[in-house]
């Protein structure tokens, strides 16, 4: 496997449903991210950790809950979601968090919340 | 002020056109611009980025432009390609910002052949 990869890559589940989305990359980088994308609305930033601690919470829910228990792997665990939370959820890796440091996406995992 | 406003929303090109895909800010502290470009199933890849300092920057076919002044920066593709049919997000970040970019819309090109 390389760059960043996702699992799974389709998810239906209803609201009282508990899941968690996976995502590993295989750049030796020090910094995840989670992205929400949405149709036709900007990609929105929802967590950043860098050396496996959070840095960044962008005002998300807590029925979104993320851990990183290393620098290779992140999860994002969803609970009691909402149909509105319907999207694409990508998951992007850099090797620092500059703000020249490129991030490498993965293909994201498509979600739908019945 | 955190806002990067993207235009057009979709754009149809002939093969061997120009496509030009603009973006605005208004949060002068941004000084980072990166473009990424999204096929559809994958994860949006960098495309080509720009700093402040430099009005125009080229790689290959694709040219960021920049306008400090304006506030403005936009992407050209020159002699589109079909293959370059895809989602291009234009971005900004600043210094003080944990590896925050901000991303406007989105522009879906289709090059027509």
């Amino acid at each position: 496997e390389t760059g960043v990869t996702q699992t799974p890559r389709h998810l239906v589940m209803g609201m009282t449903n508990k899941k968690s989305l996976k995502c590993e990359q295989h750049l030796g980088h020090n910094a995840m991210y989670w992205y929400k994308q949405s149709a036709k609305k900007p990609l929105e930033l929802m967590f950043v950790y860098s050396l496996e601690e959070r840095v960044e919470n962008n005002s998300v829910p807590s029925r979104f809950s993320p851990e990183c228990p290393n620098s290779s792997h992140l999860f994002l665990h969803l609970h009691t979601l909402q149909p509105e939370d319907s999207a694409l959820y990508l998951c992007a890796s850099s090797q620092g968090t500059g703000r020249v440091e490129t991030q490498y996406f993965g293909p994201g995992t498509r979600l739908l919340v019945l | 002020q955190q806002q990067v406003k993207q235009s057009p929303q979709s754009l149809i090109v002939q093969k061997g056109g120009i496509s030009i895909i603009n973006c605005a800010y208004e949060n002068t502290a941004f000084d980072y611009f990166p473009w990424y470009q999204q096929f559809p199933g994958k994860g949006p890849a960098l495309l080509i980025a720009i700093r402040p300092d430099v009005s125009e920057k080229k790689e290959g076919r694709f040219t960021i432009s920049f306008n400090k002044s304006a506030k403005q920066f936009s992407l050209h593709i020159m002699d589109s390609q079909p293959g370059d049919s895809a989602t291009y997000f234009c971005a900004a970040s600043r210094a003080s910002n944990t590896g925050k970019l901000i991303f406007g819309q989105g522009t879906t090109l289709q090059v027509k052949p």
